[in-house]
């Protein structure tokens, strides 16, 4: 069964907008993942937040968690292009196997 | 640096037919673990190895089998290949530890069976 839930399931927007997507869970987590996957290819890990930790940014990213709701967000801004892709959340079950479960993604279109 | 490399990268295989999917990984990690990706379901785990010698079950074991002989190498092999195993397979590694650790991926096998 999937862990979590992504809203929306697809996304299109104009370069320079800002993205928001969404993710939901169902169980305690120890950390949260957001992983970019370009067509055809596999998935690259954009960012990790901790399950004490309430915001993170890297660059134009900005990942918020929520506990107490268990929701995540990933917004990013200003965007461009070649950030067309699919974004996945995952979450971390806290033992020391790190295994992983995946949300079902959202599809991100920017239009030039 | 190769990272994770995936061989091969598309097959097609009738009902029946066996194969082995490679995975290899120069980063010296101790985690590694397969993945499938179908239409609208995500990333499920197969199978994963915390280190040589050592497998265990994910959430969609059946109908596969792996070893872990060396850190290096994980294999998936597909024992009686069925049309419901047509998918995306994705191989990851990561380096163990008490925190989550990023995974590393593979560019995938797309897998067709007839």
């Amino acid at each position: 069964s999937q862990q979590g839930e992504e809203d929306p399931q697809a996304l299109s927007i104009q370069e320079g907008e800002n993205a928001t997507m969404n993710c939901s869970y169902k169980t305690s987590i120890n950390n949260l993942q957001w992983y970019r996957q370009n067509s055809g290819r596999g998935l690259v890990h954009l960012i990790l937040i901790r399950s004490n930790e309430r915001e993170k940014h890297s660059g134009r990213l900005r990942v918020t968690l929520d506990t107490s709701k268990k929701s995540s967000s990933l917004l990013i801004t200003a965007s461009r292009a070649a950030d067309t892709a699919s974004y996945f959340c995952a979450t971390d079950d806290g033992t020391s196997y790190g295994k992983l479960t995946f949300g079902q993604g959202t599809i991100l279109t920017v239009h030039p | 640096n190769a990272g994770v490399t995936q061989t091969p990268k598309f097959q097609v295989l009738k009902t029946g037919q066996s194969m082995t999917l490679q995975c290899a990984q120069d980063m010296n990690h101790e985690y590694m673990s397969w993945y499938r990706q179908d239409p609208g379901m995500g990333l499920r785990l197969i199978h994963y190895s915390v280190g040589a010698g050592i497998t265990d079950q994910g959430e969609v074991p059946n109908g596969y089998n792996v070893s872990r002989s060396t850190t290096e190498d994980f294999p998936l092999r597909l024992l009686s290949a069925a049309p419901s195993q047509t998918s995306v397979y994705f191989c990851a590694s990561s380096s163990q530890g008490r925190v989550g650790q990023p995974q590393h991926f593979g560019d995938g096998t797309r897998l067709s069976i007839l």
